[in-house]
């Protein structure tokens, strides 16, 4: 199957600071996505980019379709940044199903 | 507008026994996921249900089992559990089978077999 994996595993951040998060992926995808996961478990939806540039306030993100990567940029962290972070990516079976493969994380630390 | 409501929120269970943890979906969403996640690593899919079929299933032994009800709302069923059960379970709703930008994730249930 796909695989997909993230660099850096763990990243601590003073704030204020910028970062860049890296997610590779082994074959071709429909869609890719990248999540939060806050201490308490609940995964927020940041961007949903199969290819190109999206920007959302601090944060924007640029995927690279033909080249199998996407980089999530936090400009300007705050100790809220704090938790893992985890891309995804859509694989459409047959046309009548899909399902999301999520990579192996990054976990950041804003500390102050 | 609620969003994806998963119950209950947290489980202890003992080994062999077996559990059946419920998902509704978000209002106006017809597909539900369901994905396991370990300690330490990214959720795994388990399967996802459409039209109340079981569309597509991940590595899972078949002691993983489902539903989906005609309100679009899913129960997740685990027999025989393991040690290894022991997980943050994930529902995802979405709008046809498709994952897409319209896939809301419940807060999840935490089993913990003993």
């Amino acid at each position: 199957g796909i695989q997909v994996e993230q660099s850096p595993p763990d990243l601590i951040l003073q704030e204020g600071a910028n970062s860049t998060l890296r997610c590779n992926f082994s074959d071709s995808v429909n869609n890719l996505q990248w999540f939060h996961q806050n201490p308490w478990g609940q995964l927020i939806n940041l961007f949903y980019i199969p290819s190109g540039t999206k920007q959302n306030g601090r944060l924007s993100a640029t995927t690279v379709a033909t080249e199998r990567y996407s980089l999530l940029y936090i400009s300007s962290s705050q100790t809220t940044d704090s938790g893992v972070y985890f891309c995804a990516v859509e694989q459409i079976n047959t046309g009548t199903a899909s399902k999301l493969t999520f990579g192996t994380g990054t976990r950041l630390q804003v500390t102050l | 507008d609620a969003g994806v409501t998963q119950s209950p929120t947290h489980l202890i269970k003992t080994r062999g026994q077996q559990v059946t943890l419920r998902c509704s979906p978000k209002s106006g969403h017809d597909t539900v996921s369901w994905y396991q996640q370990a300690l330490g690593q990214g959720p795994q899919f388990i399967f996802q249900y459409y039209e109340e079929e079981e569309r597509q299933r991940g590595n899972f032994p078949d002691r993983f089992s489902g539903h989906q009800f005609p309100n679009y709302s899913s129960e997740l069923n685990v027999n025989a559990l393991l040690l290894g059960d022991s997980a943050l379970y994930l529902c995802a709703s979405s709008l046809y089978f498709f994952v897409g930008p319209e896939a809301f994730f419940g807060q999840g249930t935490r089993l913990t077999v003993v």
